[in-house]
């Protein structure tokens, strides 16, 4: 069974504190690993897919990158806008369809 | 394009009513899925369509119906509602791997 563990699950910081997100997997062999932002009263948004273990994804403030056994969400010198929930899922690598499987995310408050 | 959109955005029913709600994306996507979100649950997967014409279970199953209508739409139906269905539903679309997703459907069962 696939399984997805995000920790923090809460994490405050002060605007320009930089941090990281973590995310530990376990997949029969990993097809993609797919980070989200959530909005409260909003649908998930799409940021990041990762690969294979190595890779990194950057967006504005944001950077992902992806081992073996978990990936990071690093938050460079944050601003009050990135305050949200930050999910991962994975996907594994198996015959027939895949669906993704998600962890319970990691609130995020980022304080002027 | 409008992505996924979701309707009713809002619904109070009350126990052992039906309702079906309603998931359409413009992006013309093979794969199609519902979601529910509880707090301290995550993202549960109720069914998919991978493709038009074909549905399966997720990992929530029970008490939900779909249909997928055409490759656009893929609605949900909940025959006698429960309390234990209270949730946000999601509806989520993908060409492949990425799914995108609708805004939600805040549903309360009395």
């Amino acid at each position: 069974e696939d399984q997805v563990t995000q920790s923090p699950e809460a994490l405050r910081l002060q605007e320009g504190e930089s941090s990281s997100l973590n995310c530990s997997y376990t997949v029969s062999g990993l097809r993609g690993l797919f980070w989200y932002r959530q909005d409260p009263g909003k649908g998930p948004e799409f940021l990041f897919t990762l690969y294979s273990a190595g890779e990194e994804k950057e967006k504005e403030r944001l950077k992902a990158t992806l081992t073996k056994k978990e990936s990071f969400l690093h938050i460079t010198a944050p601003k009050p806008e990135d305050s949200a929930t930050y999910l991962c899922a994975v996907q594994a690598r198996r015959s027939g369809y895949s669906t993704l499987t998600f962890g319970k995310g990691t609130m995020l408050l980022v304080s002027p | 394009n409008a992505g996924v959109t979701q309707t009713p955005k809002f619904q109070v029913l009350k126990t052992g009513q039906s309702m079906t709600l309603q998931c359409a994306q413009d992006m013309n996507h093979n794969s199609m899925y519902w979601y529910r979100q509880d707090p301290g649950m995550g993202l549960r997967l109720i069914y998919y369509s991978a493709s038009e014409g074909t549905t399966d279970k997720g990992e929530v199953p029970n008490g939900y119906n779909v249909s997928r209508l055409n490759k656009r739409e893929f609605s949900l139906r909940l025959e006698s509602a429960a309390p234990s269905q209270t949730s946000v539903y999601f509806c989520a679309s993908s060409p492949q791997s990425t799914q995108y997703f609708g805004p939600g459907t805040r549903l309360t069962v009395l």
